[in-house]
């Protein structure tokens, strides 16, 4: 069964410093999407992305985040100057419509 | 902001038990879907609903659209030990996804 995979798992990064998170979504879907979750909350969306362009995000997803679908297959999620506050578990999610979202394993992000 | 607002936000059962939660908005949603959390997981996609009234079973497990739209409930029946994780709601408007607060289930032997 197709499934969305993330990379990496686990990323460990000191405050101020660059992170890509990476994600293949499942095949054929049409819209793509970041989440997040510090630990022990809910699941916060971040944004959607549908036709190479963001389509809705989030009061979180400030300058600091941005998006990209550099080829056929792959989806990423950059924060530029991490903060402390951005450790959390970073899900990718693909859907072929609207409703139907799939979500990955999710990478933790802890920044030091 | 929107909220989810999900009850119990924990349960204690014992396998074979019944289980019903359920979750509560102040607005409308077009979608409900329930998905379960495994620690360190991501979210798994149990149930969808997309229309109100709506009433759909997978295996154990039933879900229904409530008739305002603003709420929904799933049902697990007769748990097993598998069933324990963190069973979110989640509701779309939009493109967005809004999460509920989650109910944590554990299930003895």
């Amino acid at each position: 069964e197709p499934e969305v995979t993330q990379t990496p798992s686990h990323q460990v990064t000191q405050m101020g410093q660059e992170v890509i998170l990476r994600c293949v979504p499942i095949s054929n879907h049409l819209y793509f999407y970041w989440y997040r979750q510090i630990l022990g909350q809910k699941v916060e969306f971040l944004v959607s992305f549908y036709n190479n362009e963001i389509s809705e995000k989030s009061e979180i997803f400030d300058d600091q985040f941005s998006v990209e679908r550099p080829d056929g297959s792959n989806f990423t999620l950059k924060i530029r100057s991490t903060k402390l506050e951005d450790s959390a578990m970073y899900f990718c999610a693909s859907s072929l419509n609207l409703n139907e979202q799939f979500f990955g394993p999710g990478t933790r992000l802890t920044v030091l | 902001g929107q909220q989810l607002n999900q009850s119990p936000q924990s349960m204690f059962i014992q396998e074979g038990e019944d289980v019903s939660m359920n979750c509560t908005s102040s607005s409308i949603f077009n979608t409900w879907l329930w998905y379960k959390q495994d620690p360190g997981e991501g979210p798994v996609l149990l149930i969808a609903l997309y229309k109100a009234g709506e009433l759909t079973s997978n295996g154990r497990l039933t879900a229904q659209f409530g008739i305002t739209r603003k709420d929904s409930f799933l049902n697990i029946s007769a748990s097993i030990p598998s069933d324990v994780g963190i069973y979110f709601c989640a509701g779309r408007r939009t493109d967005k996804l809004i999460f509920g607060t989650g109910t944590r289930l554990q299930v003895f032997p």
